[in-house]
């Protein structure tokens, strides 16, 4: 079954500390994995997004990295600020043929940054 | 079953013309998404209805952009006074959550090109 797990649920961090978000998917055959922040009642916005051949990928203050062969991937935050707080949603693609796919979201997980 | 259609699969328009994109969901799917993808770029999310509350419209690019979703089934993304950058493939897709977790099903997309 095609699944992504993400963890932990929630997250409570001080202003100016770092963090590591998980994500880890059973969703086959694999085509891309993309981190999105979702701010509370908006729609997503993309991070990173990455490839079966990419272990990490930059974006400013955030860093995802992708393990294929555990089917794991983590985003981590440096030096979080207050518009920070989020939640972050792991979203695994898989194509199922005919030029169509499916996206697989995580639940998310919700992070707060208190000064 | 019969996954996300949209129509028309391509449309050339001159600058300044209105366009109207047509997605037919899955059925049963409660919500319904419009993204955007232009070349190069990940999905760009425009406007999301989820049963009969309120759409989100944040992701909508400017007041030329609207989005119609009768009857809780079919929905219609208008564009008017269309311009070169609004050139992309707009995607749409229905969702399931099942046991709380979300899987997005996409439609092949209309490919919008202005001249």
């Amino acid at each position: 079954k095609n699944q992504v797990e993400q963890s932990p649920q929630s997250l409570i961090i001080l202003e100016g500390k770092n963090c590591t978000l998980q994500c880890n998917y059973t969703v086959s055959p694999f085509s891309n994995l993309r981190w999105y922040k979702q701010d509370t009642g908006r729609g997503p916005v993309s991070l990173t997004i990455m490839t079966f051949s990419e272990n990490t990928k930059s974006n400013g203050r955030y860093t995802a990295t992708l393990d294929a062969d555990t089917k794991q991937s983590s985003l981590h935050i440096t030096a979080s600020q207050l518009s920070d707080s989020a939640s972050y949603i792991c979203v695994v693609k898989r194509h199922s043929g005919a030029g169509s796919y499916q996206l697989t979201f995580g639940k998310g997980t919700k992070l707060s940054v208190i000064p | 079953g019969a996954g996300v259609s949209q129509s028309p699969s391509n449309k050339v328009t001159e600058k300044g013309k209105d366009v109207e994109l047509r997605c037919d969901p899955i059925s049963g799917h409660t919500a319904l998404y419009w993204y955007r993808q232009s070349l190069g770029q990940g999905l760009e999310f425009l406007i999301y209805f989820q049963g009969n509350s309120a759409p989100d419209k944040s992701g909508l690019p400017s007041d030329r952009f609207s989005a119609e979703r009768t009857g809780g089934s079919v929905s219609t993304l208008t564009i008017q006074r269309t311009q070169q950058e609004d050139s992309a493939v707009y995607l749409c897709a229905s969702s399931l959550v099942w046991q709380g977790q979300e899987t997005q099903y996409f439609g092949p997309g209309t490919r919008l090109l202005v001249l």
